[in-house]
């Protein structure tokens, strides 16, 4: 398997443009999970699904924020509109056995908004 | 703050030595994972003990868990230069329904 597949792995764009990222993960993994890391806060949980349905959008930062799983291979994080406190790495991760157990995670995207 | 935070935050060491990493929890958990990530790389699992082990081994990792200290060590020997990454701690409270994850330790492993 090629594991967890993310685009853009870089992302340079202004503030206030539309930014989406995109996630593919490993096939049969049922649980999806979007991370932000940044120096200041760590690695943050921003939401995750299982079997394509949100179960926990807490973390999302706000409503510029938006996540959608249409199907089981494909999740976007879209931000709108961008601000330069985004700039962050976004990570996907999925699992196959629950949202406590081992996760995979992708290479990340690495966002900078200007 | 962060449920796991590790110890010490940065920590340089020579080949071949030893390496050990703390992380301490504030709440119950149900297990305890340790991930490593490389430098403009996603986490990779490293091994996963739960909250009725003490002990486990996987390779050069050795990782303890005393739930009474609420504390964990990750113990990496004969160190290598391709160790060199940041390493974290993860937990599944029992209260919660979500992993958490630490600040990490910066472990730099000189040739």
């Amino acid at each position: 398997d090629a594991g967890v597949i993310q685009s853009p792995r870089h992302e340079v764009t202004e503030m206030g443009q539309e930014v989406t990222l995109r996630c593919k993960p490993i096939s049969g993994h049922d649980y999806l999970f979007w991370y932000r890391q940044t120096m200041m806060r760590g690695l943050e949980l921003l939401i995750y699904f299982n079997n394509n349905v949100p179960i926990d959008d807490s973390g999302m930062p706000e409503d510029r924020f938006s996540a959608k799983m249409p199907n089981a291979s494909f999740s976007t994080l879209k931000i709108q509109p961008s601000e330069p406190r985004d700039s962050a790495v976004y990570f996907c991760a999925s699992s196959g056995t629950g949202v406590t157990d081992t996760q995979y995670f992708g290479p990340g995207t690495r966002l900078t908004v200007l | 703050s962060q449920q796991g935070e590790e110890d010490p935050q940065a920590l340089s060491i020579q080949e071949g030595e030893n390496a050990t990493m703390n992380c301490s929890y504030k709440t119950s958990i149900n297990n305890l994972q340790w991930y490593r990530q490389n430098s403009g790389r996603g986490l990779v699992h490293l091994i996963l003990i739960r909250s009725n082990e003490r002990e486990k081994h996987s390779g050069r990792l050795r990782v303890t868990l005393d739930t009474s200290k609420k504390s964990s060590s990750l113990l990496i020997t004969a160190s290598r230069a391709a160790d060199t990454a940041s390493y974290f701690c993860a937990t599944d409270q029992t209260s919660g329904s979500r992993l958490t994850f630490g600040e990490g330790t910066q472990l730099t492993v000189n040739p």
